[in-house]
């Protein structure tokens, strides 16, 4: 069992919008902030948001990320066939003392 | 080219071992810390292990079955996996922690290699 909850599936059609969410605690989500990974299985995992909202240098302004309380929310707008993939947030957990991911969404652009 | 690239990865029985190697280029392996982050296909990430200038650690669940080292003449860093598990099936990945002005900051690794896949059966 993964301490952040994300949906395990989401899908959405080439053109429109998702947004992923990733619940947590006030030990982690609560009180640290967030970062976001996309996965594509066979290459290297790609670093998309870090505390919470913001974008790594040469990440599309397609991604878009909030924060209210536990929870944190991955948007993605305009969706392209090449945003399908997995994606997990991660927290530092005061408590666990270490870090923390959620257990991943799989995204399909149908 | 910023990259890391990891080997050593294959198939193992139950109780082996196998030394994973991460190759760091594009940037110095000083002043950074370099992390092992597994993946099991399906299921969440996990974090293993980093280590730095003056410092190493380990997560709870392989505590005392993993050791990591580094060459840095050779720009690499080694994780020694022993006493392996069907559970320890997954792709191992190396990740650079993102550091900024002096700073870094824990949950966020700013560069990933493709990983290396360890199956461990019979």
């Amino acid at each position: 069992q993964s301490v952040l909850t994300q949906p395990p599936s989401m899908s959405a059609a080439p053109g429109q919008s998702v947004t992923i969410s990733c619940s947590g605690s006030g030990s982690n989500i609560g009180s640290n902030t967030v970062s976001w990974y996309q996965l594509v299985p066979g290459t290297a995992p790609k670093f998309v948001m870090y505390n919470n909202d913001q974008r790594p240098p040469g990440v599309t302004d397609r991604f878009s990320a909030s924060k209210s309380g536990t929870s944190v929310f991955l948007a993605i707008s305009g969706l392209q066939a090449d945003d399908e993939a997995d994606y997990f947030c991660t927290s530092w957990d005061d408590i666990l003392n270490g870090v923390v991911f959620g257990g991943g969404t799989k995204l399909t652009v149908l | 080219q910023v990259q890391l690239v990891e080997s050593g990865g294959g198939l193992v029985k139950p109780g082996g071992s196998l030394k994973l190697s991460c190759v760091v280029s594009g940037f110095p392996l000083n002043d950074n810390y370099i992390n092992w982050i597994r993946h099991v296909p399906g299921k969440g990430l996990e974090w293993l292990s980093y280590i730095s200038d003056n410092d190493k650690m380990f997560a709870d669940s392989v505590k005392g079955r993993v050791t990591i080292s580094r060459d840095t003449a050779k720009k690499s860093v080694y994780l020694q996996l022993n006493s392996l598990r069907a559970e320890d099936t997954a792709v191992y990945h190396c990740a650079r922690l993102r550091c900024s002005d002096g700073s870094c900051f824990w949950g966020q690794f700013d560069l990933w290699g493709q990983g290396t896949l360890v199956t461990v059966s019979s």
